[in-house]
């Protein structure tokens, strides 16, 4: 199935780094998503993007809705410890199914 | 609100033999349901879709008669491995919303272990 392209694959960064990451499809989405996945458990909404151009912050974490609805990105401002874990961007269609980005897996030094 | 669970959180079984994973909205009814699947180091590929009291839509290359999938009631959906093979051996996760367009909400996952 589709994935949508994420980037950097990994990233490793010193405790209160900021990060970035981002996401690329080549499919228009209605709808973008981050979540974040702890090992062995599920995902977890993260953040909700529902509109072209949309800026959203959630605590430490701003995400942005892209203009051509074909690209996300998510922002972690002073990063910390327990940020350690991998980032999904996920999008949405009409339908209702989500197609996931490729990951990215955060490691955070102290 | 929006607890979603699974069950069992982790299942050994021999190669040939049938597994059921049960997944639970808790607080919630869902009347759309979904199963996806990952394997190591790669991300979540969904297998299929279950609404209540239908059919399930399977994506493209998911075996509907080996991956069984009931969603008899708005709180609960299973997924029922069939003949399972080494390779099935992976991480399952479901995730539940309200209706089909609203936010999903992630399980905590079933690790399956075929041997």
């Amino acid at each position: 199935g589709q994935q949508l392209n994420q980037s950097p694959q990994s990233m490793f960064i010193q405790e209160g780094e900021d990060v970035s990451m981002n996401c690329t499809s080549s499919s228009i989405f209605n709808t973008w998503l981050w979540y974040k996945q702890d090992p062995g458990e599920g995902p977890v909404l993260l953040i909700a993007l529902y509109k072209a151009g949309e800026l959203t912050s959630n605590g430490r974490l701003t995400a942005q809705f892209g203009i051509t609805r074909k690209d996300s990105f998510l922002n972690i401002s002073a990063s910390i410890p327990s940020d350690v874990g991998i980032y999904f961007c996920a999008g949405q269609g009409t339908a209702s199914k989500l197609t996931f980005g490729t990951g990215t897996r955060l490691q955070v030094t102290l | 609100g929006a607890v979603v669970s699974q069950h069992p959180s982790w299942v050994i079984c021999k190669s040939g033999t049938s597994v059921k994973i049960e997944c639970r909205s808790l607080d919630f009814q869902a009347t759309t349901m979904f199963w996806y699947r990952q394997f190591p180091k790669q991300s979540l590929m969904l297998m299929a879709t279950s609404n209540e009291g239908s059919k399930a839509t399977y994506e493209q290359g998911v075996e509907k008669d080996k991956f069984l999938i009931n969603h008899a009631s708005l709180t609960l959906s299973t997924l029922t491995v069939t003949s399972a093979h080494p390779e099935d051996s992976s991480f399952y996760i479901c995730s539940a919303s309200r209706t089909a367009q609203e936010t999903q909400y992630f399980g905590p996952g079933t690790r399956l272990l075929v041997l």
